[in-house]
Order: structure tokens, then C-alpha cells, then sequence
């Protein structure tokens, strides 16, 4: 069972680059998710999808961007990287079955902007 | 604006002990709250709770979830090394499409043999 796969698993970047976090999942979720986590701090919702071709804004949306032509896949987005977009990034989904059923993580993408 | 918030940040115990962590919410449009341990990687599930006074039990961790003190608590009793983990609480609400967590910062645990 793959579950929730995020790649890479590492990445540095250097400031005004572009790149996409992947994130798949094998689980037919509707629902997915993009968090942040910083040191101290608990995860951040940056953006979220309630099914391909639906996306919105969540706490913390500047700097990023998000599609989602599949079900399976909701990749994020940085276009220009900024030093405070260093983070860990979780990506996370959810069945719609049901009314109370918990996100299921991926292990995360560090993203290091120097 | 709708918080949680955890208490103690961090704590360190010896193996063996008994550990209570905190979870307090302020939440508009409750739905149920979330209990995840976090190790190196991938936050996993550990409790969902949606009803009050209810206590919901794994193994050595237990939680309950209080609605009128809007709080909740995760007990871990005999405590081990493989216990040490970030337990991060969250709260799900309901938005117009669908529903969305909001995260306390989390409580460090740390067991020592």
C-alpha cells in the first residue's frame, strides 16, 4: 500500500527559483492537502482540493500555487523561492465517505532556500 | 480566529511514567478533534473524537475530548523510548467545501530509559 507519496524527499533551492512538489495518492481521497511545517510550529494548510478541478486558498496560500487535473495528483507549486518558503511540506488526503474520517500523510518534502 | 493550542510544549519523563498532554481549541464549526504522533516523518493517526466524555483507548494512550471546557487530553501510561515523539493535536472544521484541520504547535515528548 503506497498510501500518500511525496517526491522529492530533499531539495535546496537557490532564492528566485521555481519548483513543484509532487504529491500522489492510491487511495482514490477526494480530498487533499498542502501543509507546511516550521520549527516550533504546527502544520500550516497552504492549499487544499476537494476533487480534481476544485482547489482553494487555506492559512497560508502567497508564494504558492496548486492544480488538480487527477484525482490521484495535487502537486504545489513555488515559483519564485523566497528564503521564508524554507520548510518541511506535508501533503495529506482524506476520503469524502463519511463525515469524519482522519487525513492520511505523505513523509514530507524539506525544502531548504538559500 | 480559530487556534489550538497545546500544553506542555515539551516534556521529558523516564520510562515507566505516566504523561498527560494537553489540547485546548477555539473553533467555530467543531467537528471532531485529532490526536497524530509525529517520529521522524509522516504524522500518524492516532485518535478522532468526536463526542464528549467518551474515552477512546489504544494500547497504553487514551483520550477524551471535554466540549464544554473545549479541550481534550492524550494520556500515555508506561511510558517507553519508542514513545518519544512530537503528539500534535488538531481540530476539524467545517468549511463551505468541506473540511479543514487547524494544528497546535505540539508537545515534544521525550522518553528516557
Amino acid at each position: 500500500n503506497a498510501g500518500v507519496t511525496q517526491t522529492p524527499k530533499f531539495r535546496i533551492l537557490k532564492i528566485g527559483q521555481s519548483m513543484t512538489l509532487q504529491c500522489t495518492q492510491d487511495m482514490n481521497h477526494n480530498y487533499m492537502y498542502w501543509y507546511r511545517q516550521d520549527p516550533g510550529m504546527g502544520l500550516k494548510l497552504i492549499y487544499y482540493s476537494v476533487g480534481a478541478g476544485i482547489t482553494d486558498k487555506g492559512e497560508v496560500p502567497n508564494g504558492y500555487n496548486v492544480s488538480r487535473s487527477t484525482t490521484e495528483d495535487f502537486p504545489l507549486r513555488l515559483e519564485l523561492a523566497a528564503p521564508s518558503q524554507t520548510s518541511v511540506y506535508f501533503c495529506a488526503s482524506r476520503t469524502r465517505q463519511g463525515e469524519n474520517q482522519p487525513q492520511h500523510f505523505g513523509d514530507g518534502t524539506r525544502l531548504s532556500i538559500l | 480566529e480559530d487556534k489550538v493550542v497545546q500544553s506542555p510544549l515539551s516534556l521529558v519523563v523516564h520510562e515507566g511514567d505516566t504523561v498527560t498532554l494537553n489540547c485546548s481549541y477555539e473553533v467555530t464549526n467543531f467537528r471532531s478533534l485529532l490526536w497524530y504522533k509525529q517520529e521522524k516523518k509522516a504524522p500518524t493517526f492516532l485518535f478522532m473524537l468526536t463526542s464528549s466524555g467518551i474515552e477512546k483507548k489504544s494500547g497504553r494512550l487514551s483520550s477524551i475530548l471535554d466540549k464544554k471546557e473545549l479541550s481534550s487530553i492524550l494520556n500515555i501510561t508506561a511510558t517507553q523510548t519508542g514513545d518519544s515523539a512530537i503528539y500534535l493535536c488538531a481540530v476539524s472544521y467545517s468549511m463551505e467545501y468541506g473540511n479543514k484541520l487547524v494544528f497546535g504547535a505540539g508537545t515534544i515528548l521525550r522518553v528516557k530509559s
